[in-house]
């Protein structure tokens, strides 16, 4: 069993739309809980990150975790063509960030 | 140039041929990453250096030697590489190595083919 689980897409959403990625994990030392986002032909950029349990807004996205259910999610709200993109979730424990274990990636497109 | 550069963006090798990757961060950083990105898995990571002394090898193969000159500039050589080698290979950096707040900073990648 992989230790970072993340809904496998791929997804494909309409403009406007609201878009909810997730990962569910088993390791509870998890404690930095990361959303990467990576366009074709280019590496993975931070979009987010979460310390522990709560939620996280930046703009149109909200990051939530759930750490006694072992679920992140990533909301993208008024989806747009330029968030077709894929996704990767990431997580690390308190003393090993630099080690962060990834999700396979969910491949969004947002069609106008 | 800003952010963490690599070079080639493309590589088309031979089994037997000896290529190196060439990874330069523009940011400060003092800890750099060698990731492995295959199609329909996660990201695999590799190396990790942390001033310059490599703090982690994941198993890899010895196919795949790294190298770190200085904080800036990580290298991987290679050689004698399989089919099963290609994929997009990241290179990234981060402040410091460690903590929960040391944000990666990836590179566009490499993208190589071995034949």
């Amino acid at each position: 069993q992989k230790e970072v689980e993340q809904d496998p897409g791929p997804l494909s959403v309409p403009e406007g739309a609201i878009v909810s990625l997730n990962c569910t994990y088993s390791n509870s030392a998890f404690q930095y809980f990361m959303w990467y986002r990576q366009y074709s032909r280019k590496g993975p950029e931070l979009l987010m990150y979460t310390y522990s349990s709560g939620n996280k807004e930046d703009g149109r996205f909200t990051a939530q975790v759930d750490k006694s259910s072992k679920y992140i999610s990533l909301f993208i709200r008024d989806s747009q063509p330029s968030d077709s993109a894929t996704y990767l979730c990431a997580m690390s424990s308190n003393t090993n960030a630099g080690k962060s274990t990834f999700g396979d990636g969910t491949t969004l497109t947002v069609k106008p | 140039e800003t952010g963490v550069t690599q070079t080639p963006r493309h590589l088309v090798m031979g089994m037997t041929n000896k290529k190196s990757l060439k990874c330069e961060q523009h940011l400060g950083h003092n800890a750099m990453y060698w990731y492995k990105q295959s199609a329909k898995k996660p990201l695999e990571l590799m190396f990790v250096y942390n001033f310059k002394e490599q703090t982690e090898n994941n198993s890899v193969p010895s196919r795949f030697s790294p190298e770190c000159p200085n904080s800036s500039h990580l290298f991987l050589h290679l050689h004698t590489l399989q089919p099963e080698d290609s994929a997009l290979y990241l290179c990234a950096s981060s402040p410091t190595g460690g903590g929960g707040t040391d944000t990666q900073y990836f590179g566009p990648g490499t993208r190589l083919t071995v034949l």
